[in-house]
């Protein structure tokens, strides 16, 4: 299916556990972003990347790790979860007219 | 700190009026724009407008833009029920396509 995917949809895990999340869009796009959404409020950028092997730091980028190396799949992994890191994590892709398209999200909780 | 500040935080209306929300951002952009989010999904992009426009329009939305006070408004005409959700200003800056959000507006439009 065309789009942008992210898996899981929901993830419980427990504090120091490593986790992935996974994120996949067919359009090849240039750039996609990783935010982070905590409850009622706006979208926080962790960290982004401009192409395959081309990564940099948001504005939370501490606790996170990214890679990309294929063009459709950026995935987002917490080395060692915390609390803290519950939250909403969404993935997007610019498009050719700037304009982002976002994953349906993954939900996680730290516990 | 966000780049973009929306303002009200919320905003309740009854079907027919029309809704503003305005949005304040810190740095000089290449372009902004408005982002809708439902409850529990993703972001989904309603509009673009560029540093060098003014006003734009897309069906019931229309979108100022203010360089000189770094402010921007949507307005939606003739709410319907359905336009309930939150709603997001977003900005790239001069540097790149690193898209930057506010803390966003949650409207309701009661039926």
């Amino acid at each position: 299916d065309a789009g942008i995917t992210q898996s899981p949809r929901y993830k419980i895990t427990e504090t120091g556990r490593q986790v992935t999340l996974m994120c996949h869009q067919t359009w090849s796009h240039s750039y996609m972003f990783w935010y982070r959404q905590d409850l009622g409020h706006g979208l926080r950028l962790i960290y982004y990347s401009a192409a395959a092997d081309i990564t940099d730091k948001g504005e939370v980028p501490d606790g996170y790790v990214v890679s990309r190396s294929k063009t459709e799949n950026f995935p987002l992994t917490l080395e060692s979860a915390t609390r803290s890191q519950t939250s909403v994590y969404f993935c997007a892709s610019l498009g050719g007219q700037a304009e982002a398209f976002f994953g349906q999200g993954t939900r996680l909780t730290v516990v | 700190s966000q780049q973009g500040e929306e303002d009200p935080q919320a905003l309740s209306i009854q079907e027919g009026e029309n809704a503003t929300m305005n949005c304040s951002y810190k740095t000089s952009i290449n372009n902004l724009q408005w982002y809708r989010q439902n409850s529990g999904r993703g972001l989904v992009h309603l509009i673009l407008i560029r540093s060098n426009e003014r006003e734009k329009h897309s069906g019931r939305l229309r979108v100022t833009l203010d360089t000189s006070k770094k402010s921007s408004s949507l307005l939606i005409t003739a709410s319907r029920a359905a336009d309930t959700a939150s709603y997001f200003c977003a900005t790239d800056g001069t540097s790149g396509s690193r898209l930057t959000f506010g803390e966003g507006t949650q409207l309701t439009v009661n039926p």
